[in-house]
């Protein structure tokens, strides 16, 4: 069974500075992971993703993930961060080998960030 | 492109009585839709994955019979919430599958059972 953890519950980071989010996950094969980005009472938003290829993903907003196999990583990262940016962050892992399609969440990161 | 509509965004029903959420897929065809339920400041749990035309597939532990899943057609799917109570209050989110690999979500439905 595919998992995910996010170790940091909450971050908070001073406007400009970087950003750095971890996620850990667990599967078997190659997986499909996601960063989403949710504002509170609303949907998610797809911040990037990797499938295969390139292990640096670059997504919207400036930010960009790193998959590393060996570690089973795939922390999102931000060089400047806005004010805008303070939301939760959850990231995702998809099955590559069909099991249903279905993706699974971590725990989520809230993110403040002080001006 | 690839967007998915959900209704309404806020409910608010008297215990007892039952609830159905929209998800429509409004520019694709959506052959899969998953239905999570989110917690205050708590992760998207999956309840149940649909497929048009066949009868969903229930996590462990969500009462079938309570959330009630139709995808009867390629770019509509509902959930039912049948005889509500509180502990049913909750964000609802519907997700579709996006060929060949990617994900598309609803803006979520809040549910408060008074």
């Amino acid at each position: 069974a595919q998992s995910v953890t996010q170790p940091d519950i909450h971050i908070t980071v001073s406007e400009g500075a970087s950003l750095e989010l971890r996620c850990n996950y667990s599967y078997g094969a190659t997986p499909y992971l996601f960063w989403y980005v949710q504002s509170p009472g609303q949907g998610l938003q797809l911040l990037l993703k990797y499938f295969s290829g390139d292990t640096l993903v670059q997504g919207i907003k400036g930010f960009e993930a790193e998959f590393k196999r060996s570690q089973s990583s795939f922390n999102l990262r931000k060089p400047s961060v806005h004010w805008s940016d303070a939301a939760e962050y959850f990231c995702a892992v998809g099955a590559s080998n069909g099991g249903g399609n279905k993706l699974t969440f971590g725990t989520g990161t809230q993110l403040k960030v002080e001006l | 492109g690839a967007v998915v509509s959900q209704h309404p965004s806020w409910v608010i029903c008297k215990s007892g009585t039952s609830v159905k959420i929209e998800c429509r897929s409004l520019d694709f065809q959506a052959t899969t839709m998953f239905w999570y339920r989110q917690f205050p400041k708590q992760s998207l749990m999956l309840m149940a994955t649909s497929n048009e035309g066949s009868k969903a597939t229930y996590e462990q532990g969500v009462e079938k019979d309570k959330f009630l899943i139709n995808h009867a057609s390629l770019t509509l799917s509902t959930l039912t919430v049948t005889s509500a109570h509180p502990e049913d209050s909750s964000f609802y989110i519907c997700s579709a599958r996006v060929p060949p690999s990617g994900y598309t979500f609803g803006s979520g439905t809040r549910l408060t059972v008074v």
